[in-house]
């Protein structure tokens, strides 16, 4: 069955921590996507990569950066933690053609205090 | 640039009622259009799917129809059960990006 992994369900993490979020898809998809879901605000794209080493911003870039070294596998991270960043985070692949929906992993729920 | 607008819930229904959920989209060209169902939880799970006007995507009783002259794709289900209670998401696809709608909690009581 094919699938996104996401490395951590829950974490906790303390304010101004360097915070990673893997993501790992064994479906050779092209392209790979961070979200943010927050209650009110719905999905929320943060980065995604259409390529290996390559990244775009989404709409809401700030505080995070992110690492695609090999196909399969996509970090997020957050560079110095903030409460406002507290959130399920959801990754995602697809393949490159547009008529394919994505591939959700299973979120991780973040709590920064 | 695209958008998608779905109506708002939360919406409370009895089993075996029908269900119906609004999506209008705004886009350029020719989008493909998904509705995504997350269960309490989870992540988001693609429900079905529909490339072209006039396509009716399909999945577990569940039923929606590409509408170009009117911008919508309207998620419908003619007889719910407990187990479809879960945050429904209406997108579209345009190039690399899937634009979603704000989501519609579903709640089905027995």
């Amino acid at each position: 069955d094919v699938k996104v992994t996401q490395s951590s369900r829950y974490l906790v993490k303390r304010t101004g921590e360097k915070v990673f979020l893997e993501c790992v898809q064994d479906m050779d998809h092209e392209n790979m996507f961070w979200y943010r879901q927050d209650p009110g605000l719905g999905l929320r794209l943060i980065y995604f990569s259409y390529d290996v080493k390559m990244k775009e911003k989404g709409d809401i870039p700030e505080g995070y950066s992110v690492s695609r070294e090999k196909k399969e596998r996509f970090s997020l991270i957050l560079e110095s933690a903030s409460t406002n960043q507290t959130s399920m985070y959801l990754c995602a692949s697809s393949m490159d053609r547009e008529n394919y929906g994505y591939t959700f992993g299973s979120g991780t729920r973040l709590t920064v205090v | 640039g695209d958008s998608v607008t779905q109506m708002e819930g939360p919406v409370t229904l009895s089993e075996e009622a029908f269900l119906t959920i609004n999506c209008t989209y705004t886009a350029t060209g020719y989008p493909s259009l998904f509705w995504y169902v997350q269960y309490p939880g989870e992540g988001l799970q693609l429900l079905l799917k529909a490339t072209k006007a006039d396509d009716k995507g399909s999945n577990k009783g569940f039923e929606a129809t590409y509408r170009k002259e009117t911008t919508s794709f309207h998620l419908e289900k003619g007889s719910v059960q407990v187990s479809d209670s879960a945050v429904y998401f209406c997108a579209l696809r345009n190039d690399y990006k899937l634009s979603f709608g704000a989501g519609t909690t579903v709640t089905v009581r027995a």
